[in-house]
């Protein structure tokens, strides 16, 4: 129940193209929905988050979309570039649990 | 505004030793958290520490322990130390849990031979 299942595992697509990762819970306790970037050599950095009261959240190239009935929630990355190349890790949380369960992440690689 | 430093780096220790990684937060932060990365399984939470205290704990056996110290800087020490226990030990820290922003040094490696 406390798991957060992401896929795919790794992920290629050209310059240009939209990169999509999804990831599935089943606590329905959850209500806070991250995701981080981690390049190599350095630690996860938050990237976007959404609460589960909206379906979507859009910064810049990088939206979230947001499914609570099917318990699923994606990013997608639009324009995807080189430097976007990067693990990304969906996490999910309950508010107060201080405790925030992570994906397995997908490694992304843009080709040029 | 310097962030989370972690310390050791690089980290090469044999079975049955112990091991000690050292966090210091960024300033301002109480919160404290540990993660294991270990290949393939993602960041596995491991401890909790606010104002010097335990506050929750992942799935992981007694070896595993730290403390937090009234800087708010933290040590996690791994005891009786088994090959699967390689991995990139992290440290994060925040400043309001409920935000979920959770701010990531760059992790000490442990290698176990």
């Amino acid at each position: 129940q406390q798991q957060v299942k992401q896929s795919p595992q790794s992920l290629i697509v050209q310059k240009g193209g939209i990169s999509i990762i999804n990831c599935a819970y089943e606590n329905t306790a959850f209500d806070y929905f991250p995701w981080y970037q981690q390049f190599p050599g350095k630690g996860p950095a938050l990237l976007i988050a959404i609460r589960p009261d909206v379906s979507e959240k859009k910064e810049g190239r990088f939206t979230i979309s947001f499914n609570k009935s099917a318990k699923q929630f994606s990013l997608h990355i639009m324009d995807s570039q080189p430097g976007d190349s990067a693990t990304y890790f969906c996490a999910a949380s309950i508010q107060g649990a201080q405790k925030l369960v992570f994906g397995q992440g997908t490694r992304l690689t843009i080709n040029p | 505004e310097a962030g989370v430093t972690q310390s050791p780096t690089h980290l090469i220790k044999t079975r049955g030793q112990q091991a000690t990684l050292r966090c210091s937060p960024i300033s301002g932060h109480t919160s404290v958290y540990w993660y294991q990365q270990a290949l393939g399984l993602g960041l596995q939470f491991l401890l909790w520490y606010d104002e010097g205290e335990e506050r929750n704990r992942g799935n992981f056996p007694p070896r595993f322990s730290g403390r937090q110290f009234p800087n708010y800087s933290s040590e996690l020490n791994v005891n009786a130390l088994e090959l699967e226990d390689s991995a990139l030990y992290l440290c994060a820290s925040s400043l309001l849990m409920n935000t979920g922003e959770l701010f990531f040094g760059e992790g000490s490696r442990l290698t176990v031979l």
